[in-house]
C-alpha cells in the first residue's frame, strides 16, 4: 500500500496563479520533503520539513506539516510556466523512504 | 564532473536475461538508493544502502540484487529479467538518511 499519495493527481492553472497540492501519508515519519520532476528527468529537491516543524518557506514555497493529520501542503506562489512538472512528496519512516504518486502541474502561459 | 550518473541510459533486454544497472556518485555519499517509477506507482524503494557492504531492503525489492564494494558506486543487478521489471530505473543518493537526496538522470529499461 502506498505510504504517500498525492492530491490533486493533475492541476492546471494560469500563471500568476497559485498551485496548492497536498500529500496525506499512513504511518510516522522523521521528516517529509518534495520533490519536482520534470518530464524524463530525475527528481530535484525542494524542501525538507522534519516532524517537529509546522511550517517551512523557500523563496516562492510554502511547505506545511499536520503530523496529526498525517498530511501536508505545498503551495508555489505566483506561478509560472517554467513550474509545470510532477511534484512528489516523499516521507523517511526511519527505515524506509516512500514516494508518492505525484502531482501533475500545468501551468499556462 | 561531480554528480551522480547511471549507466546506461536506455537498456532493452529479453525475459530470463541478466542486466546490471550501474550508478556512480561523487560526493562521497554515505547513503545511496535504488528507485523504479511506474505510470500510478510514483517511485518505488528498491535497495538502499547506508554504507560500503551494508544494504537493506525497500518497498520492491525481489528480483533485484544489489552491492556497495566501494562508497562511490552502488550497482542494480536483475538477475533474470522479468517483463514487470520494465520501468524507468532512478539511482539517488545522500548525505544522511534525512537530507535531500540526489538523483542520477534515470536509466529507462525494457524487457521483451
Amino acid at each position: 500500500s502506498q505510504q504517500g499519495e498525492e492530491d490533486p493527481q493533475a492541476l492546471s492553472i494560469q500563471e500568476g496563479e497559485n498551485a496548492t497540492m497536498n500529500c496525506s501519508y499512513k504511518t510516522s515519519i522523521n521528516n517529509l520533503q518534495w520533490y519536482r520532476q520534470n518530464s524524463g528527468r530525475g527528481l530535484v529537491h525542494l524542501i525538507l520539513i522534519r516532524s517537529n516543524e509546522r511550517e517551512k518557506h523557500s523563496g516562492r514555497l510554502r511547505v506545511t506539516l499536520d503530523t496529526s493529520k498525517k498530511s501536508s501542503s505545498l503551495l508555489i506562489t505566483a506561478s509560472r510556466a517554467a513550474d509545470t512538472a510532477s511534484y512528489f512528496c516523499a516521507t523517511d519512516t526511519g527505515n524506509q523512504f516512500y514516494f508518492g504518486t505525484g502531482t501533475s502541474l500545468t501551468v499556462i502561459p | 564532473d561531480a554528480g551522480i550518473t547511471q549507466s546506461p541510459r536506455y537498456k532493452i533486454t529479453e525475459t530470463g536475461r541478466q542486466v546490471t544497472l550501474m550508478c556512480h556518485q561523487t560526493w562521497s555519499h554515505s547513503y545511496m538508493f535504488w528507485y523504479r517509477q511506474d505510470l500510478g506507482h510514483g517511485l518505488r524503494l528498491i535497495y538502499y544502502s547506508a554504507a560500503a557492504d551494508i544494504t537493506d531492503k525497500g518497498e520492491v525489492p525481489d528480483g533485484y540484487v544489489v552491492s556497495r564494494s566501494k562508497t562511490e558506486n552502488f550497482p542494480l543487478t536483475l538477475e533474470s529479467a522479468t517483463r514487470s521489471q520494465t520501468s524507468v530505473y532512478f539511482c539517488a543518493s545522500s548525505e544522511s538518511p534525512w537530507d535531500e537526496q540526489f538523483f542520477g538522470p534515470g536509466t529507462r529499461l525494457t524487457v521483451l
